[in-house]
C-alpha cells in the first residue's frame, strides 16, 4: 500500500547550518508529494508540493524535487533560522484516493542560535 | 470563517463515554477530512466527505467511530464507548475539491483524552 517514511528525529541543528530531511515513498502510480509544517501550538500548514517527475517545489528557502527514480523527495534548506523550529511532515496523495494524504511520522526540528 | 474550526481544543473522557468533535471547514470548502495523530506519529486518514455524502470511511478504526455532515457544512466526529487507545489529536482538514493537488487546509484539532 502507500505509505510514506520519514528520517527518524529529532534533528538538532545551530543556526544557519543546511538542513536535510530525508523521504521516501511507496505508491502506485503518479502521486503527488508534500511537505507539512507544524509550528508550536499550531495546526500543520503546507509548506511546499510537487504533483510530478523532477518538479521542484520550494517556499520560504525550503525547497525538494520530485524524484520519481530514487522515490525520494528529500527537504533541504540551505541556512535554518531559529524560526524554522518545528515538526516537519512528508505527505503523498494519489488520484484514485481523491486527496486522501499519507503521511510520514514527521521529524522534529530544533535550530539553537 | 478565516479557517478550519475544530472544538472542542481539549477534552477529557472517561472510558466508555461517548463523545462528538465538530469541524467547521472553511466557507466555500466542499471536502472535509478527518485524521487521527497519535502522538509521535503522523496523522492517519479516517474518512472524509464531498458534500454531504461520505466517499471514503475505509480509515475508520472501528464501528464505535462514524462521521456525518448532514447539512453539507459542519462535520462532527462521533466516538462511542470511548476507550485509552482512542486518545489521539482528531484533526479536520478541508479542501476546495477533492483532487489531490489542492491543498488541504487543517484546524489545529482535539486532543482527546481517555482515562
Amino acid at each position: 500500500g502507500d505509505s510514506v517514511t520519514q528520517m527518524e528525529g529529532p534533528v538538532t541543528l545551530s543556526e544557519e547550518a543546511f538542513l536535510t530531511i530525508n523521504c521516501t515513498y511507496t505508491a502506485t502510480g503518479y502521486p503527488s508529494l508534500f511537505w507539512y509544517v507544524q509550528y508550536p501550538g499550531e495546526g500543520l500548514q503546507l509548506l511546499l508540493k510537487a504533483t510530478k517527475a523532477d518538479d521542484k517545489g520550494s517556499n520560504k528557502g525550503f525547497e525538494a524535487t520530485y524524484r520519481k527514480e530514487t522515490t525520494s523527495f528529500h527537504l533541504e534548506k540551505g541556512s535554518v533560522q531559529v524560526s524554522d523550529s518545528a515538526v516537519y511532515f512528508c505527505a503523498l496523495s494519489r488520484g484514485s484516493t481523491l486527496g486522501r494524504l499519507y503521511f510520514g511520522r514527521g521529524t522534529q526540528l530544533t535550530v539553537w542560535p | 470563517g478565516a479557517g478550519v474550526s475544530q472544538s472542542p481544543r481539549y477534552k477529557v473522557a472517561k472510558r466508555g463515554q461517548d463523545v462528538a468533535l465538530r469541524c467547521d471547514p472553511i466557507s466555500g470548502h466542499v471536502s472535509p477530512f478527518w485524521y487521527q495523530q497519535a502522538l509521535g506519529q503522523g496523522p492517519e486518514f479516517l474518512t472524509y466527505f464531498q458534500n454531504e455524502a461520505q466517499l471514503d470511511k475505509s480509515g475508520l478504526p472501528s464501528d464505535r467511530f462514524f462521521a456525518e455532515r448532514p447539512e453539507g457544512s459542519v462535520s462532527t466526529l462521533k466516538i462511542q464507548r470511548t476507550q485509552q487507545e482512542d486518545s489521539a489529536v482528531y484533526l479536520c482538514a478541508s479542501s476546495l475539491a477533492e483532487q489531490p493537488y489542492t491543498e488541504a487546509f487543517f484546524g489545529q484539532g482535539t486532543r482527546l483524552t481517555v482515562v
